[in-house]
């Protein structure tokens, strides 16, 4: 089944860390760009990262710039988001998505930033 | 960074009619733009690429137009599974942005 699913998130606090992975399975990973994309309660989709199927090509958006990083492993079938200097407002479900037109999503994992 | 404005924030139809949601980039995207159908609790659902090009398994009711800075989708006699939240993006530039939303309720 092609598929990706997101783990690692939770309830931290303000200042903290939190590392999110996302295993894809059922496709090459390799061979696609990979993005991630957060929704906080109630709100709007919010793109926040991006890195090319080898990794050399990344991007952030200005809100994490400096913060978090996004990598990933094609031999483990994995993409990652370090998230350093969690705030409040970094309180969302963070997706894992493939492609700049995102035809696969995963469910979301829930990132909980409060003290 | 782009600004996409979708209109209106909630638009009020009733099954069987015709909604048109619409979409505004700040500067052109050409024809790199997207629409996604989110229903609550899950993960949003590609409808539309390229301005009008219908995702694969996407219902013949939803169609998208416009290119440069205005765009619509349309989606023609509304089923009650079509009351839910769509979203545009741009995916012309750098950073990739999407708009506010625009929720579908029924009338």
């Amino acid at each position: 089944e092609v598929q990706l699913v997101e783990s690692g998130g939770g309830l931290v606090q303000p200042g903290g860390s939190l590392r999110l992975s996302c295993a894809a399975s059922g496709f090459t990973f390799s061979s696609f760009e990979m993005n991630w994309v957060r929704q906080a309660p109630g709100k709007g989709l919010e793109w926040i990262s991006y890195i090319g199927s080898n990794g050399s090509s990344i991007y952030y958006a200005d809100s994490v710039k400096g913060r978090f990083t996004i990598s990933r492993d094609n031999s483990k079938n994995s993409l990652y988001l370090q998230m350093n200097s969690l705030r409040a407002e970094d309180t969302a479900v963070y997706y894992c998505a493939r492609g700049t037109v995102v035809v696969l999503w995963g469910q979301g994992t829930l990132v909980t930033v409060s003290s | 960074e782009i600004v996409m404005t979708q209109s209106p924030a909630t638009l009020s139809v009733s099954p069987g009619e015709r909604a048109t949601l619409s979409c505004r980039a700040s500067q052109s995207v050409s024809s790199n733009l997207a629409w996604y159908q989110q229903r609550p609790g899950q993960a949003p659902r590609l409808l539309i690429y390229g301005a009008s090009t219908r995702a694969t398994g996407i219902p013949a009711r939803f169609s998208g137009s416009g290119s440069g800075t205005e765009f619509t989708l349309t989606i023609s006699s509304l089923q009650s599974e079509d009351f839910v939240v769509y979203y545009c993006q741009q995916y012309d530039n750098w950073p990739i942005t999407f708009g506010q939303g625009t929720r579908l309720e029924i009338k």
